[in-house]
């Protein structure tokens, strides 16, 4: 079965230090996510990706915060100059279709920023 | 802004027991998902409940959608201790749109004690 999958599964860091975090998603589906989860938190959105550009971003995706596909596979998160604040789990998911109901998320990124 | 609450935010119940969790928001969304995670694992789909009225069932869990009242609930039966995790609800934000925004309640912690 397709599956979105993450790399790294967990990623250490130094305050500062830029990170760049990978998904793939499933490879037919045309629509993509960042989600994170702070720990024993909710889960908030972060970003929805479609057709090369940004469609949404929330208040917490700031300059400091990018999204890209590089190529036709990989769907990646660069955080230029990482705060302790932004160590949490990364989720990247995707969906199929314009309005589909359906979003498969991946296994997730641990991101520690010291 | 749309919010998301669930409620209780823990559960601890004893095996063999029926128990309910609430989820209420506070726009209007037609579209609203109940996810299962487990401690440091990704999020696992279980229903996604399209329509007022909308009811589905998957062995001991049963999700209901009543779109007016902007509540859904999980309704457990004889709780067994794998289903110990936590539980999310989320509505979609951009309902109507061409992305999806997930909106995510605060979860609830079940605990299912032998």
């Amino acid at each position: 079965e397709p599956e979105v999958t993450q790399t790294p599964s967990h990623q250490v860091t130094q305050m500062g230090q830029e990170v760049i975090l990978r998904c793939v998603p499933i490879s037919n589906h045309l629509y993509f996510y960042w989600y994170r989860q702070i720990l024993g938190q909710k889960v908030e959105f972060l970003v929805s990706f479609y057709n090369n550009e940004i469609s949404e971003k929330s208040e917490i995706f700031d300059d400091q915060f990018s999204v890209e596909r590089p190529d036709g596979s990989n769907f990646t998160l660069k955080i230029r100059s990482t705060k302790l604040e932004d160590s949490a789990m990364y989720f990247c998911a995707s969906s199929e279709l314009a309005g589909s109901v359906e979003q498969y998320f991946g296994p997730g990124t641990r991101l520690t920023v010291t | 802004e749309l919010k998301v609450e669930q409620n209780p935010l823990f559960l601890s119940m004893q095996e063999g027991k029926n128990y309910t969790i609430y989820c209420n928001y506070s726009t209007t969304s037609d579209r609203l998902y109940w996810y299962r995670q487990d401690p440091g694992k990704s999020l696992e789909s279980l229903f996604v409940l399209l329509s007022n009225g909308a009811v589905k069932q998957e062995g001991r869990l049963m999700a209901s959608l009543d779109t007016k009242a902007r509540l859904s609930t999980l309704h457990i039966t004889a709780a067994v201790h794998d289903l110990s995790a936590t539980y999310f609800c989320a509505v979609d934000g951009n309902y109507g749109g061409a992305t999806n925004k997930l909106i995510f309640g605060t979860g609830t912690l079940l605990a299912v004690q032998p």
